[in-house]
């Protein structure tokens, strides 16, 4: 099955601090990943849907200014959070659609100090 | 609007009970999948099935099962002589056809403890 990676698995750091989390497709070209992020024992909400060449369209509630998203190539996209806070501590998971399949990374948990 | 209810937050059963987790869907397409996934405590999504609207048809693989009724707009998942390794937390998604965008609506979540 079509592999995602995502770097790092683990970050930690201070409030005020920028985070960016990549999602990589390995063996598959995606032109559309999603963001999703999954507070403790919730569930996944989708923040953003991430189009290769073109700017992310974001789900209502999600501040576009704070967290970027990038899709610069067909197997890349990355996940900025701008001034972290520890309400942003969370976990974030990425996928890449393939036909009418997503493939999830492994998820990166962060927490803000 | 679509939606997932997953109306059971958790389920304990003891080793190899049989067990059926509960997924009820809204949508106005009449073209949508929907999807079972696992999430183990090292939180990968572990994908188990796709379904889409126009195959009613029951699923059986190994000791997993799907029963998907579009009249009662349930796609329930049984799981036959539960094990130990089955504990996990277990979401149903729905997504719909016309957009095309892809994109996933998860039900809350079921956690299932299985005990020895």
């Amino acid at each position: 099955g079509a592999v995602v990676s995502q770097h790092p698995s683990r970050v930690i750091c201070k409030s005020g601090t920028s985070v960016k989390i990549e999602c990589r497709s390995l063996d598959f070209q995606a032109t559309t990943m999603f963001w999703y992020r999954q507070f403790p024992k919730q569930s996944l909400m989708l923040m953003a849907t991430s189009n290769e060449g073109s700017k992310a369209t974001y789900e209502q509630g999600v501040e576009k200014d704070k967290f970027l998203i990038n899709h610069a190539s067909l197997t890349l996209s990355t996940l900025t959070v701008t001034s972290a806070h520890p309400e942003d501590s969370s976990f974030y998971i990425c996928s890449a659609r393939q036909v009418y399949e997503q493939f999830f990374g492994p998820g990166t948990r962060l927490t803000v100090l | 609007a679509q939606k997932v209810t997953q109306a059971q937050t958790e389920i304990s059963v003891v080793e190899k009970e049989d067990v059926t987790l509960d997924c009820v869907y809204e949508t106005r397409d009449t073209t949508y999948y929907l999807f079972w996934y696992k999430q183990p405590p090292s939180g990968e999504l572990v994908f188990l099935i796709r379904r889409n609207s126009f195959d009613e048809q029951n699923e059986i693989s190994g000791r997993y099962s799907w029963n998907f009724q579009k009249s009662t707009s349930s796609f329930n998942f049984t799981i036959t002589a539960s094990q130990v390794v089955d504990s996990a937390v277990y979401f149903c998604a729905l997504s719909e056809g016309s957009s095309n965008t892809g994109k996933l609506i998860f039900g809350q979540g079921t956690t299932l403890q299985v005990k020895p």
